[in-house]
């Protein structure tokens, strides 16, 4: 199967913008739809995107998606950052009946 | 609103069966548009497909568990179970149940979690 892989850990100041990338090891990344999830410590992880670049109600739009097939990678970026935005976030995909996430990015708002 | 709670024994032994249960409301297994889905996350690492099952009964495994796992539904009290075999220290984790929106994977309802801690 594939694998999805992400940097460990990101940094940023509040009020830039940061982005994290979830790299497909093999197949084409737009074959399959990607989601993000942000997980704040102890608790269970949610949506932030959802089919590569769709937003659920609540999410604000300082969160985008994208995929790029040239890279093979699907993309988060949060604009205007704030300390609240501080999280574990993984990406996910699937193929062949099996899900995958990516291993997680810990982002830092300092 | 849909919500899904774990339940079972926190403490197992090395070599025994983990047995969890995922209790749903506001919404019914049996509906046709989701996977009844199972995740892990050991203490400090990332999350980790486990598998999922259809309102069909038919279930996909994580490849690397699949020799000692098995998903079941039970209808009659609208929830889904995991029981996971021969379990070491490595299978400590927190187990969330989650719903996956079978058109395009998305996960859009977890519980809570339950910590599972194999141990003698």
């Amino acid at each position: 199967n594939f694998m999805l892989t992400q940097p460990h850990s990101v940094s940023e100041s509040p009020g830039k913008t940061v982005t994290i990338s979830c790299t497909r090891s093999s197949g084409d990344v737009a074959s399959n739809y990607v989601q993000w999830y942000q997980q704040r410590p102890g608790n269970s992880p949610t949506t932030v995107i959802y089919e590569d670049n769709q937003r659920p109600s609540g999410v604000p739009d300082r969160f985008s998606g994208s995929i790029d097939r040239s890279s093979n990678s699907a993309s988060l970026t949060i604009s205007g950052l704030k300390t609240e935005d501080e999280a574990d976030y993984y990406c996910q995909s699937y193929d062949n009946n099996d899900q995958v996430f990516g291993g997680g990015t810990k982002l830092t708002v300092l | 609103q849909v919500q899904l709670r774990e339940s079972g024994p926190g403490l197992v032994k090395p070599s025994q069966t983990l047995s969890l249960s995922c209790s749903v409301s506001g919404d019914s297994i049996t509906s046709g548009n989701y996977f009844w889905t199972w995740i892990r996350q050991a203490p400090g690492k990332g999350l980790e497909w486990i598998g999922f099952i259809f309102h069909s009964g038919t279930a996909y495994y994580n490849p690397s568990l699949r020799s000692r796992l098995n998903i079941s539904l039970d209808t009659s009290k609208n929830r889904f179970s995991l029981s996971l075999t021969s379990v070491t220290a490595a299978d400590t984790s927190v187990y969330f149940c989650a719903r996956t929106y079978a058109v395009t994977t998305r996960i859009d309802v977890w519980g809570q979690g339950a910590l599972v801690t194999v141990s003698s």
